[in-house]
């Protein structure tokens, strides 16, 4: 099984700043990985898959890097409606996997 | 509108069995794999189980593996979770999700999300 490891747990941060995300791969899984967003109370919505590409809905102000096990979400200036959690998914290989998510809260 | 509706969660005791459901509709279901992930409270997600688009191919999480049966019924556009032996750390709410990818087998990022269906195992 992939494990992934994501850092910080908490980013506090705020609005108008800049928010970096690291999701790490226990091994190499290509560009085989997904962000999600989720809000309290709301079910998680996809943000990034395959490492960079942009999920419907969201603007510019997000963005993916990396491959191979090191991987980084990007948001350029925080707006209040981005302070959620944040979780990384491989599709590599099965079992599916998730991060324990990164929760990006207001300073 | 994609929409996504899972029903069958409830109380349950430990041991016991449970079978959830998930009713499709706005895709046409029989193009993409399907999944349930599920979050325990205040816990992070986890994938439990994945179906490809013609029932071919299915994947359980390890935690699961022998336990929980996925299945699907493209004349009906819905998706069942036949879960056995639930223990308490199966509580949980239980999403069903809809696979990004199509004319894949199974994709596996998820594009769609149900609001869940919430499993409470207690005795």
């Amino acid at each position: 099984e992939i494990v992934l490891t994501q850092s910080p747990a908490t980013l506090s941060l705020s609005p108008g700043e800049r928010a970096t995300l690291s999701c790490r791969a226990s091994q190499s899984i290509g560009t085989y990985l997904a962000w999600y967003q989720q809000k309290p109370g709301q079910a998680p919505r996809l943000l990034i898959y395959d490492a960079s590409n942009r999920a419907t809905g969201f603007p510019a102000t997000f963005s993916g890097s990396g491959s191979g096990t090191d991987f980084t979400l990007t948001i350029s200036s925080l707006e209040p409606e981005d302070f959620a959690v944040y979780y990384c998914q491989q599709r590599d290989s099965w079992p599916f996997t998730f991060g324990p998510g990164t929760k990006v809260d207001i300073k | 509108e994609v929409q996504l509706v899972e029903s069958g969660g409830g109380l349950v005791q430990p041991g016991r069995s449970l079978r959830l459901s998930c009713s499709a509709s706005g895709f046409t279901f029989d193009d993409y794999a399907m999944h349930w992930v599920r979050q325990a409270p205040g816990k992070g997600l986890e994938w439990v189980s994945g179906i490809s688009w013609n029932s071919g191919s299915t994947g359980y999480a390890d935690f699961v593996k022998g336990r929980f049966s996925i299945s699907r019924d493209n004349a009906k556009n819905s998706l069942y979770l036949q879960m056995n032996s639930l223990s308490t750390e199966d509580t949980a709410l239980y999403y069903c999700v809809k696979d990004l990818f199509t004319s894949i087998a199974v994709g596996g990022s998820f594009d769609y999300w149900g609001q869940g269906t919430l499993v409470t195992v207690s005795s």
